[in-house]
């Protein structure tokens, strides 16, 4: 059974402050996606990585897949109230159209 | 684009008793996802489909859940009888075949009380 740990699990931060979520497997993946989700609403798909190395940014948020596709990284610059969330990632496998979802990181930004 | 059309957004039934879950994918979309999702918790796979056929339906508790797509468009999940375990946010998804780039609905919230 593939599994993906998130940490943190939860973070408080202050408007302004930067932060990093982490996403961590023992196995390969051949894609990681992420999403984020708002209270009373489905997953919404941030970005998709594909590429062992690979960064993506968008807007003050930076993606990095890691090098043997089996971990990610989600970085957000000068965090904002809108930022709030519950932030997945989730690891295709190539075949089946088949996401593994993380554990998930429960993310509250404050005035 | 339409997204991911989702009925009831919110259910409250007493256990023992049965719901069912409407969902009507993104046109064109011909891979269908069920998930349960437990409150701060990523999403677990319930139930897969490609056009009409089951794909995936590993960790789908098969003595209460049932699901299917009959003409490969929209699809019913249903829960016979229901415990207090399955409280729960049930989310549909859909996605073009040979993509992993899933698109969610707004999920339904059941309660069991």
């Amino acid at each position: 059974t593939q599994l993906l740990e998130q940490s943190p699990q939860f973070l408080s931060i202050q408007e302004g402050e930067n932060l990093t979520v982490y996403c961590n497997s023992s196995s390969v993946f051949s894609s990681l996606q992420w999403y984020r989700q708002e209270p009373g609403e489905g997953p919404v798909l941030l970005v998709t990585v594909v590429t062992g190395g690979e960064v993506k940014k968008l807007k003050r948020l930076t993606f990095q897949f890691g090098d043997a596709r089996k971990d990610s990284s989600l970085h957000i610059t000068a965090a904002q109230p809108g930022d709030t969330g519950l932030y997945l990632c989730a690891g295709g496998t190539g075949g089946g159209n088949k996401l593994t979802f993380g554990t998930g990181t429960q993310l509250k930004v404050e005035l | 684009e339409a997204g991911v059309a989702q009925s009831p957004r919110y259910k409250i039934i007493e256990k023992r008793q049965s719901v069912a879950f409407w969902c009507n994918p993104i046109s064109g979309h011909a891979t269908l996802y069920w998930y349960q999702q437990i409150l701060g918790q990523g999403p677990k796979l319930l139930i897969q489909f490609q056009n009409n056929g089951v794909v995936d339906d590993s960790q789908l508790p098969k003595d209460r859940f049932s699901a299917e797509r009959l003409k490969g468009v929209d699809s019913t999940l249903k829960i016979q009888p229901a415990k207090l375990e399955d409280s729960a946010v049930y989310l549909c998804a859909s996605s073009l075949v040979l993509t992993e780039e899933q698109y969610f609905g707004p999920g339904t919230r059941l309660t069991v009380t």
